[in-house]
């Protein structure tokens, strides 16, 4: 089974406006984190935002925040007032504490922001 | 400036030649990894490793070797037993602090192409 599920290939947004990029995860481990990326064309990995599974509250960073559903095993990355510097690929991905040290990814979605 | 280098930004290989990716942090962290990237796609890990002198096969771990002789360098080989080596090809790297909310930092990436 897919650990990490993000079922949006491509969104599109208007300048300004808030998209929501969707994912899903599948564990069993009592403790896990929750992670999303953007990347460029450059190529790039750039770190957004950190969930832990035993946050009370969702986690922001700054135009960023993360709609966590623990109970449905989703972790949307909402992203506020969309500019067009936003249109890249992104990517959520799941360390579990049994697994520590590997991160998995989902397969991305490319988020075109429209002038 | 702390960070993860990776060597060349392009390569090219012939079919039936090894090659040699490489991977230099200067972050302090145990953990290393190698994911590869095909176009419109997530990240697969190729290998990791959580200390020096040891490492672990990951998901798509064929046709492919490392090494981890010290903590700063994690080289990959690309050999000529992996069949469709053309892909972008990213490194990793996480502290080993049991930290769950700690990111995987990355390099910018090597692309791969076969002629």
């Amino acid at each position: 089974a897919q650990k990490i599920t993000q079922t949006q290939p491509g969104m599109f947004v208007q300048e300004k406006e808030a998209v929501t990029l969707d994912c899903t995860y599948d564990t069993s481990d009592p403790s896990y984190g929750l992670f999303w990326y953007k990347q460029p064309s450059s190529g790039e990995m750039i770190f957004l935002i950190y969930q832990g599974s035993y946050d009370q509250q969702n986690a922001t960073e700054g135009r960023y925040s993360l709609n966590f559903q623990k109970a449905r095993k989703s972790a949307n990355l909402v992203i506020s007032a969309s500019q067009l510097g936003d249109s890249a690929m992104y990517f959520c991905a799941m360390r579990e504490i049994y697994n520590f040290n590997k991160f998995y990814f989902g397969s991305g979605t490319k988020l075109n922001v429209k002038p | 400036d702390g960070g993860i280098t990776q060597s060349p930004k392009y390569l090219f290989r012939k079919e039936g030649q090894n090659v040699t990716l490489s991977c230099e942090q200067n972050l302090n962290h145990d953990a290393m990894y190698w994911y590869r990237q095909d176009p419109g796609q997530g990240l697969r890990l190729i290998y990791y490793s959580q200390i020096v002198n040891d490492f672990q096969k990951g998901d798509i771990a064929e046709g492919y070797s490392v090494s981890r002789e010290k903590k700063e360098s994690f080289p990959l080989t690309v050999t000529s037993a992996q069949k469709n080596p053309t892909a972008f090809y990213l490194c990793a790297s996480s502290p080993e602090s049991g930290a769950m909310n700690t990111e995987a930092f990355f390099g910018q990436g090597t692309r791969l192409t076969v002629v």
